[in-house]
């Protein structure tokens, strides 16, 4: 069965370092977002592309964070400087659509501790 | 704007039932279910529609009241396997750039 590909699955850095986090979505899928959950609440969206393009990164603290999908395929998500408030996990998930409904699924995260 | 999840957490004995509860302000045009287990991605279990369909998953089922803007997820003589935090996401009826939006989550708890 396909799965979303995501590292490292765990990441410990000091702040004001720089962090990249990668994914690879399952072969097909076009729409790739990014989103972070921080423990005890729900995953919040941080970027959506569709192929190569931003479809929304309103979320996304531009100042700090940055993402790309230069081929469509797998994306990076990097951090720079890191921030003690960035400790979270952060999840990759891409979807398909069927009959008008898409259903995301998700990769195993990349948990970030920020010391 | 965030689904309200309900209740904050649920804690069963192997082989009983429980309804968790998923509302919005806005008018739904789909209610996403998840569950994740500690430490690890959330797993898709269903969609709902609005129309009121009822769907099913193994021993789990949810239903969509369009009427209330709610979604309920049934889970039937619960395994241990169950035990994990529940999300629900909603994607609202209007607007092109419109965005799956996840609740807090419950956390739901069985025990042997």
């Amino acid at each position: 069965e396909a799965e979303v590909a995501q590292s490292p699955r765990y990441k410990i850095t000091e702040k004001s370092q720089a962090v990249a986090f990668w994914c690879d979505p399952i072969s097909g899928h076009a729409t790739l977002y990014w989103y972070r959950q921080i423990l005890g609440q729900g995953p919040e969206l941080l970027v959506q592309f569709q192929d190569e393009s931003v479809v929304d990164d309103s979320q996304l603290p531009k100042d700090r964070f940055s993402a790309e999908r230069l081929k469509g395929v797998d994306s990076t998500l990097k951090i720079q400087p890191a921030e003690l408030g960035d400790s979270a996990m952060y999840l990759c998930a891409s979807s398909s659509r069927t009959g008008g409904l898409e259903t995301q699924y998700f990769g195993p995260g990349t948990r970030l501790l920020v010391l | 704007q965030q689904p309200v999840q309900s209740p904050q957490a649920v804690i069963l004995r192997e082989g009983e039932d429980a309804v968790i509860n998923c509302s919005s302000s806005k008018a739904l045009y789909s209610v996403h279910w998840y569950r994740q287990k500690h430490g690890e991605a959330p797993v898709f279990l269903m969609i709902l529609l609005k129309g009121g369909e009822q769907k099913g998953h193994e021993k789990i089922s949810a239903s969509f009241n369009e009427k209330k803007q709610q979604s309920s997820l049934y889970l039937t003589a619960s395994q241990l396997s169950y035990s994990g935090t529940y999300f629900c996401g909603t994607f609202p009826n209007t607007g092109a750039n419109s965005k799956l939006t996840f609740g807090k989550g419950i956390t739901l708890s069985v025990r042997p």
